[in-house]
């Protein structure tokens, strides 16, 4: 139980495209959603924090204009990256969590390599 | 504010020996600690978790970790390594009472096992 997946597992984009990732609770209904990035041979860094049919909430220096977050149903949570430029390439993770529980369930990473 | 240090970005062991990586955290509040593990390319799997029951908790693959308030620390053990713990490894610090259970992150250590 308690499985999460993320897609795609790795993209490649031109410089200045906007790219869409998707997570998904496949076996729960996740109340919160959470968006990491992580650059290489680095930790985990909070982006933002998503409820379920409300507005995400952005961590300090993330551009909520530049990494749009959707969360409109229970079961999944987008990250759009948009005009993705070179710096923005990472290892995107989500991760989620039902309400009442203080475990979040991490999906496998998202590689963005934007050219 | 919460925080994590992990002492030692990088630790090497034999097959076989004691694995020890260290965690401190810093919480005004009784924390909930965490610790995962991350193998490349991949998300993050949950080891354990402490959350103000045993002091001593017991994960998957042998892994087990003793909360010391005294010494706010959450060190990670297993008696004997195996190669196929070689990967990165988290602790992670969350303040479940306050801000939806956001966790934040030490920076991370990696476990090199030496046949």
């Amino acid at each position: 139980g308690a499985v999460v997946s993320q897609h795609p597992s790795w993209v490649i984009c031109k410089s200045g495209t906007s790219v869409k990732i998707e997570c998904r609770s496949l076996d729960f209904q996740a109340t919160t959603m959470f968006w990491y990035r992580q650059f290489p041979k680095q930790s985990l860094m909070l982006m933002a924090t998503s409820n379920e049919g409300s507005k995400a909430t952005y961590e300090q220096g993330v551009e909520k204009d530049k990494f749009l977050i959707n969360h409109a149903s229970l079961t999944l949570s987008t990250l759009t990256v948009t005009s993705a430029h070179p710096e923005d390439s990472s290892f995107y993770i989500c991760s989620a969590r039902v309400g009442g529980l203080n475990e979040q369930f991490f999906g496998p990473g998202t590689r963005l390599t934007v050219l | 504010a919460q925080s994590v240090t992990q002492l030692g970005s990088h630790v090497s062991v034999s097959e076989g020996a004691l694995v020890l990586l260290r965690c401190n955290y810093s919480s005004s509040v009784p924390p909930y600690l965490f610790w995962y593990v991350q193998y490349p390319n991949q998300g993050l799997q949950l080891l354990l978790k402490y959350t103000s029951a045993a002091t001593l908790v017991k994960g998957i693959n042998g892994f087990e970790a003793e909360f010391k308030k005294s010494e706010t620390s959450f060190h990670l053990t297993k008696p004997s390594a195996h190669m196929s713990d070689a990967a990165e490894y988290f602790c992670a610090v969350s303040d479940w009472g306050g801000s939806q259970g956001n966790l934040i992150f030490g920076k991370g250590t990696k476990l090199s096992v030496k046949p």
